[in-house]
């Protein structure tokens, strides 16, 4: 079993502030880290894949880095608005299974965003 | 909507009954995924299919359980001889046949099994 943890579990923000989370992976047998969105009753959707060591991606007010050396990425969310309310996944994808495509989920971080 | 579909969205079944559920993938997507979530526990990894292959089954449990990807038509997930600790919701995911490990995966919106 992987341990794929992200902190903080839960984070309460108020609109306008500036957040970050983390995510800490095995830093041996990397192939890729996936970042998700996923808000309450609706599906997970993809964010960022990060293959490289000192990627950097970035999406309208979200951003991510990743460092594979010592097995953590980053995701940072700028001017926080309510509508980025949801549950923040990372999943770590390595040489770990069978066929190397099982993604591995942290439980992510649970974010709430206040006006 | 061509996003990956799953069906039913909802399932109830009596202990010792079979549950299928059922999984779309995106247009064009050849490879599709099965995760687990079960109560108050993250996503975890069952299956990973191609058509007409399984790639990897190491998340699935050895009994009751099995998959398909035929080649026309959905994968199915079949539970056999359902447990209360079979209750769970069901994601399937799918990506494309090309790119590799750079691809995400894209969700749908999962079938929640209940177990009376």
């Amino acid at each position: 079993i992987l341990n794929v943890e992200q902190s903080p579990q839960s984070l309460h923000v108020q609109e306008g502030d500036s957040t970050n989370f983390t995510c800490s992976f095995p830093s041996s047998n990397f192939y890729a880290l996936h970042w998700y969105r996923w808000e309450t009753a609706k599906s997970p959707e993809a964010l960022f894949v990060m293959t490289l060591n000192g990627d950097e991606k970035k999406k309208g007010r979200i951003s991510a880095t990743l460092n594979t050396k010592e097995g953590y990425s980053y995701l940072y969310i700028k001017g926080s608005q309510p509508e980025d309310s949801a549950t923040y996944l990372c999943a770590f994808l390595g040489a770990h299974s069978n066929s190397g495509y099982a993604l591995n989920f942290g439980k992510g971080t649970s974010l709430l965003v206040t006006p | 909507n061509a996003g990956v579909m799953q069906n039913p969205r909802h399932l109830v079944r009596r202990r010792g009954q079979e549950a299928r559920l059922r999984c779309s993938p995106m247009k064009g997507h050849s490879h599709v995924y099965w995760y687990r979530q079960l109560p108050e526990e993250g996503l975890k990894f069952m299956v990973y299919l191609q058509k007409e292959n399984i790639i990897d089954e190491s998340g699935m449990p050895k009994e009751r359980f099995s998959a398909e990807f035929p080649k026309e038509g959905p994968s199915i997930l079949r539970i056999q001889q359902v447990v209360r600790g079979d209750s769970a919701a069901y994601f399937c995911a799918s990506s494309p046949g090309t790119g590799g490990r750079n691809q995400p995966q894209h969700f749908g919106d999962g079938t929640r099994l209940s177990i009376l």
